[in-house]
């Protein structure tokens, strides 16, 4: 049974440039949640989708944005990269109703 | 600011040494609090979710206990081995009306360090 799986691993971009980073959830869930951990923090909420919807929204500009696909596997978009968008960029997946959410290992973006 | 408060930052104990950690949350609009451990380049990994005042889980030699009434919540290590090293994290559900369920408050994490 497979888990969350997220690609690419690493990604190293300039900024300016548009990044495209993407998730399988785990078999069963339906429900896919985007975080951000930068250095020293603990992992920020960026946004939710379910049924192909953004469903609730954290504190990050418009230039971030995602998606749903009818298979539930979820795509985060960035545009105009920034120094500060450098980060692990962590995907979950949960099922209907709630429970633990399963990450996983993450991609980690570079800015130069 | 919904703030959620891990204490301490890190911790360097030796291998059959108990120790704690303390995860601070808001009291009101509870719903769940989730604990995750996470070992470097690997994911984090579910330890439990506790969603009722006084609840106690207990994983192996990991255990939890949580007090919603005061906004706070403890996580013990019996016999810490050199394998539970790794970043401790507890993460906040909010409930409450107008609430979405789902997004997590995370903490910064406790990191534990145990020598052999």
């Amino acid at each position: 049974d497979a888990g969350v799986t997220q690609s690419p691993t690493h990604l190293i971009k300039t900024r300016g440039q548009q990044v495209t980073l993407r998730c399988s959830p785990k078999s069963g869930h339906d429900t896919v949640s985007w975080y951000q951990q930068a250095l020293g923090q603990g992992p920020q909420f960026i946004f939710q989708y379910y049924e192909e919807e953004e469903r609730q929204r954290g504190n990050f500009p418009d230039r971030f944005s995602g998606h749903q696909f009818p298979n539930y596997s979820s795509e985060l978009n960035v545009n105009a990269l920034l120094l500060g968008d450098s980060a692990l960029y962590l995907c979950a997946s949960s099922p209907t109703g709630g429970g633990s959410q399963h990450f996983g290992d993450g991609t980690r973006l570079s800015i130069l | 600011i919904l703030n959620v408060e891990q204490s301490p930052q890190s911790l360097h104990v030796q291998e059959g040494d108990s120790t704690n950690f303390t995860c601070s949350f808001p009291s009101s609009n509870f719903y769940a609090l989730h604990w995750y451990r996470w070992e470097t380049a690997k994911s984090p990994e579910a330890l439990f979710v506790m969603t009722l005042n006084g609840d106690e889980k207990k994983k192996g030699r990991i255990s939890a206990t949580l007090n919603t009434k005061e906004g706070y919540s403890y996580l013990y290590i019996k016999g810490s081995q050199p394998e539970d090293s790794a970043t401790y994290l507890c993460a906040f559900m909010r409930g409450g009306l107008g609430s979405t369920l789902g997004r997590l408050y995370f903490g910064r994490g406790t990191q534990l360090t145990v020598w052999p």
